[in-house]
């Protein structure tokens, strides 16, 4: 099946600061979404992005599906940014499932 | 408009026993998706139901069931519980399947002693 990988796993940040995470997918999809997990264990979706660049406040998605990788950018990260961002892909044929990149953990400290 | 509603929150049960959760799609929306995660397999597609209609089924065991009813709420079942399936079960609905619109309940954390 189709792999879904996201990078880095783990990341630190200070309050302010910008962050790039990353998804690489092994073949072609039909859909991909970022997700942010909260403490609570809820998935926010983020971004509808099966190609191309979306904005929404502090943050943007970029998918190069030719490329097969997704960029997800943070910027002037906040403490409520914490959690866990998770990429999930959509592969032809596949009845709707989403498979899912292990996500990258990321934690704002003040 | 009120979003997907997963109920319980919580839920302890004994090995060999049987559980029932329920997810209430937001209105409108007629598939519902199920998801279970670990921390060892991370989030892994269990079914996905549409007009009372089971469209697709990842690869768990048949202890895994769901149904959908007409109002597009729906169910799963877990049978003869093992400690392995202790894991927060999500699910997700969206206006047709997948895509746009993709909205995540709360879960349901199911720990089995």
């Amino acid at each position: 099946g189709i792999q879904v990988e996201q990078s880095p796993p783990d990341l630190i940040l200070q309050e302010g600061a910008n962050s790039t995470l990353r998804c690489n997918f092994s073949d072609s999809v039909n859909n991909l979404q970022w997700f942010h997990q909260n403490p609570w264990g809820q998935l926010i979706n983020l971004f509808y992005i099966p190609s191309g660049t979306k904005q929404n406040g502090r943050l943007s998605a970029t998918t190069v599906a030719t490329e097969r990788y997704s960029l997800l950018y943070i910027s002037s990260s906040q403490t409520t940014d914490s959690g866990v961002y998770f990429c999930a892909v959509e592969p032809p044929n596949s009845g709707y499932a989403l498979n899912f990149g292990k996500g990258t953990s990321l934690l704002v400290t003040p | 408009k009120a979003g997907v509603t997963q109920t319980p929150r919580y839920l302890i049960k004994t090995r060999g026993q049987q559980v029932t959760l329920s997810c209430s799609p937001i209105s409108g929306h007629r598939s519902v998706s199920w998801y279970q995660q670990t921390p060892g397999q991370g989030l892994q597609f269990l079914f996905e139901y549409f007009s009372e209609t089971q469209r697709n089924k990842g690869n768990f065991p048949g202890r895994f069931s769901g149904r959908q009813f007409s109002n597009s709420r729906s169910e799963m079942n877990v049978s003869t519980l093992e400690l392995g399936d202790s894991a927060l079960y999500l699910c997700a609905s969206s206006p047709s399947g997948g895509g746009y619109g993709y909205t995540f309940g709360s879960g349901t954390r199911l720990t089995v002693v």
